[in-house]
């Protein structure tokens, strides 16, 4: 079954410290990963995708994210987090063969910056 | 691009009430689903749609949820009956058949049961 494990639930990092939230997926066949971020009160902001082809994808907001497929997993990075970057991070799998285009979440991480 | 937009925005019911939002997508996706997102949880897929035809429910749509979508534009999610465990933000998010599973969210019903 398809799932994606965020083992972190909470991170704590100072502003201007880098960052590398984790993500580990299972799926059966070549994946669509996503990152999603989450502000208190909003909807889910798309931060990047990895459909296929390089490995690192660039996204908004100076974040990127690296696919490893011999690990399951699509970590999340940046190398200086700015008090705007607290909130809530979602990583995400869509199937490509089989099924229509749901997507199944993680369980978020919370992520606090401190000053 | 105005964005998906979901009204309300919140939504306090007495249990055993019923209830319907409405998600308007982004003008040309042909694409609409519905999530449901509980506390410290990730969304959970409960419904899509390509244009009107309800494509796939999740086992979490119990036979007091139904979802609609008549012309292939808004669409409407109602709860029978409400629950009290029917408290939850309920997400719609709209997609293009072209741009595969790239799903972009509106603000979510922040649904309460008491």
């Amino acid at each position: 079954a398809q799932s994606v494990t965020q083992p972190d639930i909470h991170i704590t990092v100072s502003e201007g410290a880098s960052l590398e939230l984790r993500c580990n997926y299972s799926y059966g066949a070549t994946p669509y990963l996503f990152w999603y971020v989450q502000s208190p009160g909003q909807g889910l902001q798309l931060l990047l995708k990895y459909f296929s082809g390089d490995t690192l994808v660039q996204g908004i907001k100076g974040f990127e994210a690296e696919f490893k497929r011999s690990q399951s997993s699509f970590n999340l990075r940046k190398p200086s987090v700015h008090w705007s970057d607290a909130a809530e991070y979602f990583c995400a799998v869509g199937g490509r063969s089989g099924g229509y285009n749901k997507l199944i979440f993680g369980a978020g991480t919370r992520l606090a910056v401190h000053p | 691009d105005t964005g998906v937009s979901q009204d309300p925005r919140h939504k306090i019911t007495k249990r055993g009430q019923n209830v319907t939002f409405r998600c308007d997508p982004i003008s040309e996706h042909n694409r609409l689903y519905w999530y449901r997102q509980t506390l410290g949880q990730g969304p959970e897929f409960l419904t899509y749609f390509q244009n009107e035809a309800q494509l796939e429910k999740s086992r979490l749509l119990s036979d007091r949820f139904s979802a609609e979508r008549p012309k292939g534009s808004f669409s409407t999610l109602e709860i029978q009956r409400t629950e009290q465990g029917d408290s939850a933000m309920y997400l719609c998010a709209s997609g293009s058949s072209d741009r595969h599973y790239e799903q972009y969210f509106g603000p979510g019903t922040r649904l309460t049961v008491t």
